[in-house]
């Protein structure tokens, strides 16, 4: 089975500074990873995802996130947000079963 | 474009009532998810289908049932609903079952009085 556990439930941030939001996965077999931001009164869609290849994935809005194998995490990062950004983030982790999500991270942008 | 609808954004029902949530995807997807999202805990998988008339559990499948009659539409069921049946309960899709990108609907905001 697979879990994921996401650092910080919430995190306030000025608009135009860099920001990191933390993912750690537990698994005991190879992982698919995803990042999925919800907007205020929407539902979730894909930010970015890991399947294979390059540790560094590129996704919507600037986002970005780095796989560490031997870290087990999959943090997600912006080198400057806008207030648009303010929602919130779900990492998720696909092994075995079906899509396994984090309790969520609320980004808060202050203008 | 992709889309993902849910019956109702706002339902209110009663203690006891049977209470029935649709959604509908235009994908032609083979997969399709019922996920309930509760402040704090996250989303948490009710019932998948990865065909029509399969159905697996998820890992919350207690006091809910689920139908998938035809491939595009996917019923979730609650045979009795309850106070803590309180929720937002979302519907996704997706193509592949183990990679792809699942797409969500709107979601519906359920409340038992």
């Amino acid at each position: 089975a697979q879990s994921v556990t996401q650092l910080d439930s919430q995190v306030p941030v000025f608009e135009e500074a860099p920001v990191e939001l933390r993912c750690n996965y537990s698994s005991s077999v190879s992982v698919y990873l995803f990042w999925y931001v919800q907007y205020p009164n929407q539902g979730l869609q894909l930010l970015l995802k890991y399947l294979s290849g390059s540790t560094l994935v590129k996704g919507i809005n600037g986002f970005e996130a780095e796989f560490n194998k031997s870290q087990t995490s999959f943090h997600l990062r912006k080198p400057s947000v806008h207030i648009s950004d303010t929602a919130e983030y779900f990492c998720a982790v696909r092994g075995t079963r079906p899509l396994v999500f984090g309790k969520g991270t609320r980004l808060s942008v202050i203008a | 474009d992709v889309k993902v609808t849910q019956s109702s954004r706002y339902l209110v029902k009663r203690t006891g009532e049977k209470v029935f949530l649709e959604c509908v995807q235009d994908m032609d997807h083979e997969n399709m998810f019922w996920y309930r999202q509760d402040p704090g805990l996250g989303l948490r998988l009710i019932y998948f289908s990865y065909d029509v008339k399969m159905k697996e559990k998820g890992d919350i499948p207690e006091g809910y049932s689920v139908s998938r009659e035809k491939k595009e539409r996917f019923s979730l069921i609650l045979e009795s609903a309850s106070t803590n049946q309180t929720s937002m309960y979302l519907c996704a899709s997706s193509w592949d079952y183990r990679t792809d990108t699942q797409y969500f609907g709107p979601g519906t905001r359920l409340t038992v009085l």
